[in-house]
């Protein structure tokens, strides 16, 4: 069974914490993806990679950076924590070019 | 303006009846279309996919239906279990000076014994 796993799936945090966070798949897939997920709005791309080293902003990358040393890991870095990042964050994976087509199983993210 | 609009915000139905989901999209070009359900706490699962030649796509009591020319689709759910109580997500990729996938706000759906 195609997996994506999150490293964590609830992470308390304080303002202007640096936080990481991780995801692994296992589907050798090339692109990979970060979202947020806030209640009311869909989900928003933050930053997404086609390939190892290699990475895209999305709509909403402000306060956010990536880094993809190796395929199958995909990690979201929140440099200085605020609380309006307090959300869901969901990483997904995928085949084709800017498509994602598996999602992990969120992270929900309290920064206080 | 590429958007992805879908209706209702949410309903509830009683187990066993037949519902059917909106999603209306402005996304051009168009490239396809993606039905997800995304259970609490838990990740979306990807229903059905759409191309621009396709306009009805099942998965088990999932219909899934487009009209690119109105550039709307459903999703229309037969006999509910209360499995189906969800949030149903509409996604739309296109090729628009950039390759861009915008989601819907989705529909949550609570099915009642």
């Amino acid at each position: 069974d195609v997996k994506v796993t999150q490293s964590s799936r609830y992470l308390v945090k304080r303002t202007g914490e640096k936080v990481f966070l991780e995801c692994v798949q296992d589907m050798d897939h090339e692109n990979m993806f970060w979202y947020r997920q806030d209640p009311g709005l869909g989900l928003r791309l933050i930053y997404f990679s086609y390939d190892v080293k290699m990475k895209e902003k999305g709509d909403i990358p402000e306060g956010y950076s990536v880094s993809r040393e190796k395929k199958e890991r995909f990690s979201l870095i929140l440099e200085s924590a605020s609380t309006n990042q307090t959300s869901m964050y969901l990483c997904a994976s995928g085949r084709v070019f800017g498509q994602p087509q598996h999602f992990g199983d969120g992270t929900r993210l309290s920064i206080l | 303006k590429n958007q992805v609009e879908q209706s209702p915000q949410s309903l509830i139905i009683l187990e066993g009846k037949n519902c059917t989901l909106q999603c209306n999209y402005t996304v051009s070009p168009f490239s396809n279309l993606r039905w997800y359900k995304q259970d609490t706490g838990r990740g979306p699962v990807s229903l059905t996919i759409m191309t621009f030649s396709e306009n009805t796509k099942s998965n088990g009591r999932y219909t899934a239906t487009l009209d690119a020319d109105t550039k709307q689709s459903s999703l229309h759910i037969t006999a509910s279990q209360l499995s189906d109580s969800a949030s149903y997500i509409c996604v739309v990729s296109g090729n628009t000076g950039g390759f861009k996938t915008i989601f819907g706000a989705g529909t949550r759906l609570f099915v009642k014994a």
